[in-house]
């Protein structure tokens, strides 16, 4: 079966542990990209990959690291993290940049940060 | 930067009503998409419009692109309670690539 997944699905930390959210894909997608996505705000881009260590900031990066050693992983890391970044995460993966395909989104990571 | 607005945010209606959600671009976009979020789901992709003035329909639902590109429509004829959730559109610019810029989203609930 075709899919996203992400784990974990819900994650409470304290100000400043470091935590990993995992995203792996099995569909052999170029693109992947990861949201958060808040109340009134929509689904905002994070970091993008358009292919192995191939990633690029988006629209609201400050916080976040990724990586892309591997076509079908793409982990969203938070070195330091603080209240602000409590939200709710989405990866998401497509054939390719110059595909204008469809996006599969992962099940999501609720994160709280106190 | 470059934004998607979408209206209106919520939308509470009577089952059998219609309902419409919208999107705006200030800049030409070169397609636009559409997502369905179900309460605790993740948003699920509908449909894609490529072509200016392009009409879709997928049963009860309505896609529309518009002529100069910047717009678009979701359109439900004779809501149900399986519709309610959040509709996302989602836009890509010419020149950005595969990104996709999502709009803030219309939640629907219906009543019985």
């Amino acid at each position: 079966e075709a899919q996203v997944t992400q784990n974990p699905r819900y994650l409470i930390t304290v100000t400043g542990k470091k935590l990993t959210v995992t995203c792996s894909q099995n569909m052999n997608h170029e693109y992947m990209s990861w949201y958060r996505q808040d109340p009134g705000l929509g689904l905002r881009q994070i970091y993008y990959s358009m292919n192995v260590e191939v990633t690029d900031k988006g629209d609201v990066p400050e916080g976040y690291k990724v990586s892309r050693k591997e076509k079908r992983n793409f982990p969203l890391i938070l070195e330091s993290p603080s209240p602000n970044q409590t939200s709710l995460y989405f990866c998401a993966s497509s054939v390719g940049p110059k595909g204008y395909t469809e996006a599969f989104f992962g099940q999501g990571t609720r994160l709280t940060v106190v | 930067g470059q934004q998607v607005m979408q209206i209106p945010q919520y939308q509470h209606v009577q089952e059998g009503e219609d309902f419409t959600t919208y999107c705006n671009s200030s800049t030409t976009l070169s397609n636009i998409q559409w997502y369905k979020q179900r309460p605790g789901g993740h948003p699920v992709f509908l449909i894609q419009l490529v072509k200016s003035g392009e009409v879709k329909k997928q049963k009860r639902l309505t896609f529309q692109f518009g002529e100069a590109k910047k717009n678009s429509s979701l359109h439900i004829t004779a809501t149900q309670t399986t519709d309610v959730g959040t509709y996302f559109c989602a836009g890509r610019f010419t020149g950005g690539g595969n990104k996709l810029t999502f709009g803030t989203g219309t939640q629907l609930k219906v009543e019985l």
